[in-house]
C-alpha cells in the first residue's frame, strides 16, 4: 500500500538554525498538510496545501514557517529560526481530495521529531 | 473548552473483552476521523465516517450527527490493539483541517 514517508526521522537543531522537513506524500494525492504534536499534547493543525498553494493556515503557522512542494514529489516545512518551543513531532499528511462532501481518508506518514536545544 | 472531547482518557482492559471509546464534538462537522498512534508515534487513520457505522474487521464505529457524539468499538480485544484511539473533526464549511481530540491510551493485557 503506498505511503506517505518522512525523513528524517528524528532532527536535532539548536535553538536560532533553521530546518527543513522532508515528506513525499503518496504520488497520485492532491491535498497536503503538515500537523504537530508536542510531546504529551494533541495533534493540532498548521498547514494545509493545494495546487501550489497555502489553502489554510493555523495561528502557529507564523511567519518562521513555510511549506513549499518544490519538484512535484516532495512537500517540505521550513522553520526559519528555531525555538525551543518548536520541539515537537511534526506529522505530514496527504489526501485525494479535500474531503469536504466526499469520502477522502487522510494517510500520515511516521512523523518527525525535531528536537531544539 | 475542548471542541472534541475523548472519554475515558486512560483504558485497560482484559483481552477479549468489548472496549469502547467515546467522543464529543461541539461543532457542526462535515466528517470525523478514528484514528490510532503507537508508541512510536506513527498515525494512522482507521475510519472516516460523516454518518451512522462502519465496520472493519474487530473495529466498529458510529456517529449520531444529532447527539454529536461517535464511538470507537473494539470486540474481541487483543493486546496488540494497545495504542492511543484519537477521534478528530473536520468542521463543517470550506476548511479542510482536522481538530483533533486529546487521545484514549488503551493498554489491553493478556
Amino acid at each position: 500500500e503506498p505511503e506517505v514517508t518522512q525523513t528524517p526521522s528524528h532532527q536535532v537543531t539548536q535553538m536560532g538554525q533553521e530546518v527543513i522537513l522532508r515528506c513525499v506524500p503518496i504520488s497520485n494525492h492532491l491535498y497536503f498538510y503538515w500537523y504537530r504534536q508536542i510531546l504529551g499534547q494533541k495533534v493540532e493543525f498548521l498547514v494545509s496545501f493545494y495546487n501550489n498553494e497555502i489553502s489554510e493556515k493555523s495561528e502557529i503557522f507564523d511567519d518562521q514557517f513555510s511549506v513549499e512542494r518544490p519538484d512535484g514529489s516532495n512537500f517540505t516545512l521550513k522553520i526559519r529560526s528555531t525555538k525551543l518551543e518548536d520541539s515537537a513531532m511534526y506529522f505530514c499528511a496527504s489526501s485525494l481530495t479535500s474531503g469536504t462532501g466526499g469520502d477522502s481518508p487522510l494517510h500520515f506518514g511516521n512523523g518527525t521529531r525535531l528536537t531544539v536545544t | 473548552k475542548n471542541e472534541v472531547e475523548q472519554s475515558p482518557q486512560n483504558l485497560t482492559a482484559q483481552e477479549g473483552e468489548f472496549i469502547t471509546i467515546n467522543c464529543s464534538y461541539s461543532v457542526g462537522i462535515s466528517a470525523l476521523h478514528w484514528l490510532q498512534q503507537h508508541p512510536g508515534g506513527g498515525i494512522v487513520s482507521l475510519f472516516m465516517l460523516s454518518s451512522g457505522k462502519k465496520k472493519h474487521g474487530r473495529l466498529i464505529a458510529t456517529i449520531n450527527i444529532q447527539e454529536k457524539h461517535s464511538s470507537l468499538h473494539i470486540t474481541a480485544s487483543h493486546p496488540r490493539d494497545s495504542a492511543v484511539y484519537i477521534c478528530a473533526v473536520r468542521p463543517g464549511g470550506a476548511t479542510n483541517k482536522l481538530i483533533f481530540g486529546t487521545g484514549t491510551l488503551l493498554a489491553v493485557q493478556p
